[in-house]
């Protein structure tokens, strides 16, 4: 069983550029999560994404946005970069009915923002 | 506001003894919480889970007590192994709603 995969693990964009961030769902798994995690801190929700639709929406601004796919895989995009985008985004997967008490990470993409 | 705290940052703990992980949270109508282990370069990792209607869960060496009143809850982690050194997560939330995560707590367990 394949379990949640982040692509790219590692990632430099200057500021003001756009970067998409890719995530593999684990097998089964129809509910995809994304999370920012800051230095010393802890993961904040974006956003979660069931059946292609956004379903429900952290405090983040409009130019971060997402997509679901058919086979549940996600991208997360984030417009005009700024310097505090800096951090590891994390990509969870979660089975049919279980969307916030069973969350499978990802191993994350940090971004880096210069 | 943070609704979910860890307000200790770090821990060490000598090998076979105990580690207690500490966590407080504010929201009232948070009713299931959840502890996730992260190693550097992967992904948190889901340990261990309670719900309000408990208040211990246990899991091998891992054990989570509840205490509503106080709004706290802590994981106890016996005999401490030096493999369970990693960053440790608190996370909570009510009803269906997204997972609230502290800052976490690094453990060390030192042998």
């Amino acid at each position: 069983e394949t379990g949640v995969t982040q692509s790219p693990t590692h990632l430099i964009k200057t500021r003001g550029q756009q970067v998409t961030l890719r995530c593999s769902s684990q097998s089964g798994h129809n509910t995809v999560s994304w999370y920012q995690q800051a230095l010393g801190q802890g993961p904040q929700f974006i956003f979660q994404y069931y059946r292609e639709e956004e379903n429900g929406r952290g405090n983040f601004p409009p130019r971060f946005s997402g997509l679901q796919f058919p086979n549940y895989s996600s991208e997360l995009n984030v417009n005009a970069l700024e310097l505090d985008d800096s951090a590891l985004y994390l990509c969870a997967s979660s089975p049919p009915g279980r969307a916030n008490t069973e969350a499978f990470f990802g191993q994350g993409t940090r971004l880096t923002v210069v | 506001d943070q609704q979910v705290k860890q307000n200790s940052p770090s821990l060490s703990v000598q090998e076979g003894r105990i580690s207690i992980l500490n966590c407080d949270y504010t929201n009232s109508m948070f009713d299931y919480f959840l502890w996730y282990k992260k190693y550097p370069a992967e992904g948190p990792t889901f340990l261990i889970s309670i719900s309000s209607i408990k208040d211990k869960n246990e899991d091998g060496r891992f054990t989570v007590f509840l205490n509503k009143s106080a709004k706290h809850l802590s994981l106890h982690i016996v005999p401490s192994q030096p493999g369970d050194s990693a960053v440790y997560f608190c996370a909570a939330n009510s009803g269906n709603t997204p997972l609230v995560f502290g800052k976490g707590t690094r453990l060390s367990v030192i042998a």
